[in-house]
């Protein structure tokens, strides 16, 4: 039972445009979302995050955003940079679970220059 | 700081045997957790430990185990391996359980299977 998933395996994206990538959730109980990013042979490394009570978090030139009622989460990436090839993991935690962190498998992205 | 450092990087066993796995968290870091990442499954929540005590537990058959020593060094331990088993393992740390916030991850250890 994936209860976060990430439906795009891949993504390719052309340097300087706009990486989306997305994320969908079942369990509504969650409140706290994170993006992770991992490069190979490296642990992943936290991004950003966003609580359930926003509907949008930015920083530099990524920003989350949340719907709540389509428990859907995006990450964009503005300019997108060939630096940001990696893979993106998002997660979910639960307050009630100890905010045990649930994970996404996974979007590979591309970033062609 | 240090960040998490986790031992051995790489290991090679064959079906049956066993595998002990080691991480030292962040320094003032209690809480440790373990996933296991493989292709397409994204990271598998395993275990977490706080002050010794396991807190929180993912859906993984009882020949993976942990433990959390005093000084919040964390070992995890899978018998009687599987080639199934073969995985990444990552372990994280973060200052306290129940809260939210970012998980700091190390390196992981690539367990092979034969």
């Amino acid at each position: 039972d994936q209860q976060v998933k990430q439906n795009s395996p891949s993504l390719s994206v052309q340097e300087g445009r706009i990486s989306i990538l997305n994320c969908d959730y079942t369990n509504s109980m969650f409140d706290y979302f994170l993006w992770y990013k991992k490069y190979p042979a490296e642990g992943p490394t936290f991004l950003i995050s966003i609580s359930s009570i926003k509907d949008k978090n930015e920083d530099g030139r990524f920003t989350v955003f949340l719907n709540k009622s389509a428990k859907h989460l995006s990450l964009h990436i503005v300019p997108s940079q060939p630096g940001d090839s990696a893979v993106y993991f998002c997660a979910a935690s639960d307050r009630e679970y100890g905010n045990k962190l649930v994970f996404g498998a996974g979007t590979i992205l591309r970033v062609k220059s | 700081k240090a960040g998490v450092t986790q031992t051995p990087r790489y290991l090679i066993k064959t079906r049956g045997q066993q595998v002990t796995l080691s991480c030292s968290p962040i320094s003032g870091h209690r809480s440790v957790s373990w996933y296991q990442q493989t292709p397409g499954q994204g990271l598998q929540f395993l275990f977490e430990y706080f002050s010794e005590t396991q807190r929180n537990k993912g859906n993984f058959p009882g020949r993976f185990s942990g433990r959390q020593f005093s000084n919040s060094r964390s070992e995890m331990n899978v018998s009687t391996l599987e080639l199934g088993d073969s995985a990444l393992y990552l372990c994280a740390s973060r200052e306290s359980t129940g809260e939210n916030g970012e998980l700091f991850f190390g390196e992981g250890s690539r367990l092979t299977v034969l």
